[in-house]
């Protein structure tokens, strides 16, 4: 099993660029997650999938948009980058929606820089 | 909302001797779940330690062990016979409990950065 992949790992934008963070994962997971981590912060919950056709706002949404494209990939969308959004991006998934077993497994991250 | 809260942001430990790490959260729920995850160099997020708010029984995992007061809401976490491969980021994350279509949302703290010398 791979886990959690993201794609791309590195991506270098100009402001006002649109692009799309790829995340996919082969456990058959139901939910799914989008984080941003900042310097000096931990990581802040963008956008999440309860379950495969539901996506929710998480705490910092504003500028980000999602697509559940199917039970395993669920992918973020930048319409219009902005400085601002230079962090590093996790993806995340857990089996069920709900439960103490539910681990969330972390992708490997995908640094965005914006300039 | 959810608040946690790791007041230090970086500790060092020399090898082989042990470490705490703090953490406090605010919150109104009763029905809670509290993690610990290590970030090294590489970037990947690894799931240390898991709490539930209603046991009262502290979490062990080998080397790493929680403090979990309840009443204080506080979380700490002792690293043990601390090695090398510990030296990362040390996140403390706040999960409440929640009804199956609402999914599991972590808030986490702003991180302590340990570093194990030899």
């Amino acid at each position: 099993n791979a886990g959690v992949t993201q794609t791309p790992k590195f991506q270098v934008l100009k402001t006002g660029q649109s692009m799309t963070l790829q995340c996919a994962q082969d456990m058959n997971h139901n939910s799914m997650y989008w984080y941003r981590q900042d310097p000096g912060m931990g990581l802040r919950l963008i956008y999440y999938s309860a379950s495969e056709g539901t996506t929710d706002k998480g705490e910092v949404p504003n500028g980000y948009n999602v697509s559940r494209l199917n039970k395993r990939e669920f992918s973020l969308r930048l319409e219009s980058a902005a400085p601002s959004q230079t962090s590093v991006y996790f993806c995340a998934s857990t089996r069920r929606s709900g439960g103490i077993t539910d681990t969330q497994y972390f992708g490997p991250g995908t640094r965005l820089t914006v300039l | 909302a959810q608040t946690v809260t790791q007041s230090q942001p970086e500790m060092s430990v020399q090898e082989a001797e042990t470490v705490t790490l703090s953490c406090t959260y605010d919150t109104s729920e009763s029905n809670y779940y509290l993690f610990w995850y290590k970030q090294p160099p590489s970037r990947q997020m690894i799931l240390v330690i898991r709490q539930e708010a209603y046991k009262q029984q502290n979490a062990t995992e080998n080397r790493f062990s929680v403090n979990f007061q309840k009443a204080a809401k506080s979380f700490s976490l002792k690293i043990s016979d601390s090695q090398l491969g510990d030296t990362a980021m040390y996140f403390c994350a706040f999960m409440k409990a929640v009804i199956k279509a609402a999914g599991n949302k972590l808030t986490f703290g702003g991180g302590t950065r340990v570093l194990v010398k030899p």
